[in-house]
This record gives structure tokens, sequence and C-alpha cells, in this order.
């Protein structure tokens, strides 16, 4: 089962604007963890956010945590060509065992055009 | 290795026979995942490994799927008399600790015809 929403399903925008995706989740997390996909195979991890931060930065990237929402955002600044790819949310959640399991969301396919 | 290595990149196997794919974890990772992915959708869990132990097996589709990692490195992930359904990418991943980031592999594309 999907623990994560990802908001929009897709979205096209042009070289150099912003993309902003969204992840909605259900229950309480340790992390969250954005990856990228390019033609469906291996996931590029991004950026992991821990369940007591609130925002963190890596190059062109911004992440923001809004616990009490259960949501978090993903910024891509200054888009190019080459972040044409689906970018997934990942919520790290208590298992029954005691142990985080990661959890997926759909996904959204994002396509900037030169 | 420097990542997380699957092999074969690629299997076709016929409906009802058995396949096995593994999983080489980065050097030292003692939490180990593996999932599957259908075109379109996002990585559906299938278990996770904290050292040998399957700490959370309850994205196992059913019985026919069995995980193993014997000496808390290796994993294999083992489909008995697959069926066509089962064709997906199956991705395995591979995490310092539990709650630090996890690294994929490229996956393993299985066709079953």
């Amino acid at each position: 089962s999907q623990q994560g929403e990802e908001d929009p399903q897709a979205l096209s925008i042009q070289e150099g604007e912003n993309a902003t995706m969204n992840c909605s989740y259900k229950t309480s997390i340790n992390n969250l963890q954005w990856y990228r996909q390019n033609s469906g195979r291996g996931l590029v991890h991004l950026i992991l956010i821990r369940s007591n931060e609130r925002e963190k930065h890596s190059g062109r990237l911004r992440v923001t945590l809004d616990t009490s929402k259960k949501s978090s955002s993903l910024l891509i600044t200054a888009s190019r060509a080459a972040d044409t790819a689906s970018y997934f949310c990942a919520t790290a959640t208590i298992s029954s065992g005691g142990y985080n399991k990661l959890i997926f969301g759909a996904g959204t396919r994002l396509a900037v055009h030169p | 290795g420097a990542g997380v290595s699957q092999t074969p990149s690629n299997k076709v196997t016929e409906k009802g026979k058995y396949v096995e794919l593994r999983c080489d974890p980065i050097s030292g990772h003692t939490a180990l995942y593996w999932y599957r992915q259908s075109l379109g959708q996002g990585p559906e869990f299938l278990i996770y490994f904290q050292g040998t132990g399957a700490a959370d097996d309850s994205g196992l589709p059913n019985d026919r799927f069995f995980a193993v990692r014997p000496e808390g490195s290796v994993s294999t992930l083992k489909i008995q008399r697959t069926e066509r359904g089962d064709s997906a990418v199956y991705l395995c991943a591979s995490s310092l600790t539990e709650n630090t980031e996890a690294f994929f592999g490229q996956g393993t594309r299985l066709t079953v015809v």
C-alpha cells in the first residue's frame, strides 16, 4: 500500500522556471526522502529530511516538511531540461516490528521543456 | 562495491518457472529493502531486512515470493511458479542504518511470458 501521495501527478514547465512538487502522508514518520527516477530504472536519492527538521537545501533543491499537516514539498529552482524525470517521496515509518519501513508514493512526472 | 548491484539486469522466464533475483548491497549496510515497480507507478514495498532477519515481510504478495539474506549481506528474492502478473522491475536498496538514506540498484526487469 502507498503511504505518500504526490501532487501533481504530472508537471510541465519551461526551462528556467521553478518546479514544486508536494507529498502528503498519513502516519507518523521518522524521516522523509525524495528520489528521482529516469526511464523507470534505478532511483537516485536526492534529500532526506528528518521529522524534527523543517527545511533542507541541496544545490537547486529545497525540501520542506510540515509534520502537523503531514506534508512535504520539493522545490527545484531554475529548472533544466535534464531535470526531466519522475520524482518520488518516500516516508520512513515504524513498522509493527519496531523497524523503519520506507514507503513510496506514486510520483510526479516532471517535464522541463527547452 | 561502490553501489548496490542487482543481477540479472533482465530476466525473461516462462510462466510457471522458478526465478531468483540477486542483490549485492553496499558493503556495511545493515538495512536492505526489496521493491517491485510496475510501469507508471511508484515502488511497491515487498520486504525489509535488518541484518540477516526479515524485519517486515508484509509486502510479499503471496507465498510464491520468498527472500533470504543468510549472512547479512547479499540477498536473494525467489519467486516460484511465476505468473504473467509478476512481470515488473524488481528494485533492491540498502542503507547504513534504518534511519539513513537508502540507495537503490538499477533493478531487474522480470518478464514472464
